[in-house]
């Protein structure tokens, strides 16, 4: 069953604004991962980020942990519309070997 | 990064028929595959757990009989969608997992049945 839930479900904004999405989850993690999927294609994968850390960065991408919310939120700076695609986090659980998918946010980026 | 191969990418059967979905790791051995299914603006939903030389584990709710899974060696794992219906229309993705136990998704394979 899916274990994470993302916030916001959708999201429209202007090129050149920044995105931010969330991801909460229930259990204890391993690690969070972050993919990108556009519209009935593959995933595409984003960044990993360890339990054990806190933040993470690649190129317009940020990422965050808070291991005592159990959440997780992804930032890309400057949008562009190439950017628009649906967002998911996954969750690997402690001593687990699943990867379970949020729910995902759709985002669209206006040229 | 490790690539995991899948096939095909798209396919289209009559109501009825049986579709096969192959899912390879190509540079790696994955003694553990999982496959997913997505309809259409949701998300990922795990379908099962394919374990190499096992029975697959499956998901609260997935029919064992109708999504026949094989894992005969540590670098294929196929999906077999039994008397496929309309409702059967989805897109497959499957992942493999490797020795440090991270996951490599498939190109995924979109299922129409008409």
């Amino acid at each position: 069953s899916q274990q994470g839930e993302e916030d916001p479900q959708a999201l429209s904004i202007q090129e050149g604004e920044n995105a931010t999405m969330n991801c909460s989850y229930k259990t204890s993690i391993n690690n969070l991962q972050w993919y990108r999927q556009n519209s009935g294609r593959g995933l595409v994968h984003l960044i990993l980020i360890r339990s054990n850390e806190r933040e993470k960065h690649s190129g317009r991408l940020r990422v965050t942990l808070d291991t005592s919310k159990k959440s997780s939120s992804l930032l890309i700076t400057a949008s562009r519309a190439a950017d628009t695609a649906s967002y998911f986090c996954a969750t690997r659980n402690t001593g687990g070997f699943k990867t379970i998918f949020g729910a995902g946010t759709r985002l669209f980026v206006k040229a | 990064g490790a690539v995991v191969s899948q096939h095909p990418s798209w396919v289209i059967c009559k109501s009825g028929t049986s579709v096969k979905i192959e899912c390879r790791s190509l540079d790696f051995q994955a003694t553990t595959m999982f496959w997913y299914r997505q309809f259409p603006k949701q998300s990922l939903m795990l379908m099962a757990t394919s374990n190499e030389g096992s029975k697959a584990t499956y998901e609260q709710g997935v029919e064992k009989d109708k999504f026949l899974i094989n894992h005969a060696s540590l670098t294929l794992s196929t999906l077999t969608v039994t008397s496929a219906h309309p409702e059967d229309s989805s897109f497959y993705i499957c992942s493999a997992r490797d020795r440090q136990y991270e996951a490599f998704f498939g190109q995924g394979t979109r299922l129409t049945v008409v």
